[in-house]
């Protein structure tokens, strides 16, 4: 089993949607739990950061996080075709070790 | 955040070859990392570099196959040696910065390797 799963998608919804990504992970320790934003052929960049449990706001993007049933989520409100990229979950005990789910690709229709 | 430049952006090498990525960060740091994305999979850290130590490897990754050099507080260097066609991936260079909520981590743009 993997320590961090993500559902790989793809993912493709229209142009004013809510996207609705979400993780699962195996290791109780995590308390550092972040979303990236990969564009293709690009570096990942960070998008949310949150620790422990809890909901983060950040203008159309919400992240929470449920650490009784180790479960993160990103919602994407009002998407558009420039939100298409692959998103990442990350997640670490310590907040620099930081451990992967494979990415969901997004693509949102015009 | 960060500004983090890799270099080469992409490369193809020759089977048996080496490949030395380098990384400049803008500001100084403490710890700089190495990961890799191999085609269709999440990142895997190779290791961490500590200026004036050895880098720290992760299980899976070997000096000897990926030494790593990290002489001053902006800069690091990764080479991936003896090349084969399963190095073909994405190499990211990243670095800790503080946020808000707590240190984060920034990557840079990734250098693109095949391996032929």
């Amino acid at each position: 089993q993997k320590e961090v799963e993500q559902d790989p998608g793809p993912l493709s919804v229209p142009e004013g949607a809510i996207v609705s990504l979400n993780c699962t992970y195996s290791n109780s320790a995590f308390q550092y739990f972040m979303w990236y934003r990969q564009y293709s052929r690009k570096g990942p960049e960070l998008l949310m950061y949150t620790y422990s449990s809890g909901n983060k706001e950040d203008g159309r993007f919400t992240a929470q996080v449920d650490k009784s049933s180790k479960y993160i989520s990103l919602f994407i409100r009002d998407s558009q075709p420039s939100d298409s990229a692959t998103y990442l979950c990350a997640m670490s005990v310590t907040d620099y070790k930081l451990s992967f789910g494979a990415g969901t690709t997004v693509t949102v229709r015009a | 955040s960060a500004v983090i430049s890799q270099k080469p952006s992409r490369d193809i090498c020759q089977r048996g070859t080496s490949l030395t990525i380098q990384c400049q960060v803008d500001s100084q740091v403490t710890m700089m990392f190495w990961y890799r994305q191999q085609p269709g999979q999440s990142l895997t850290l190779i290791a961490t570099a500590n200026q004036g130590s050895e880098a720290t490897y992760e299980s899976g990754f070997v000096i000897d196959k990926f030494p790593i050099s990290r002489p001053n507080l902006t800069f690091s260097t990764l080479t991936v040696s003896n090349l084969s066609p399963e190095d073909s991936s994405i190499y990211l260079c990243s670095v800790e910065r503080p946020g808000l909520s707590g240190n984060t981590i920034y990557f840079g743009e990734g250098s693109w390797l095949t391996v032929v």
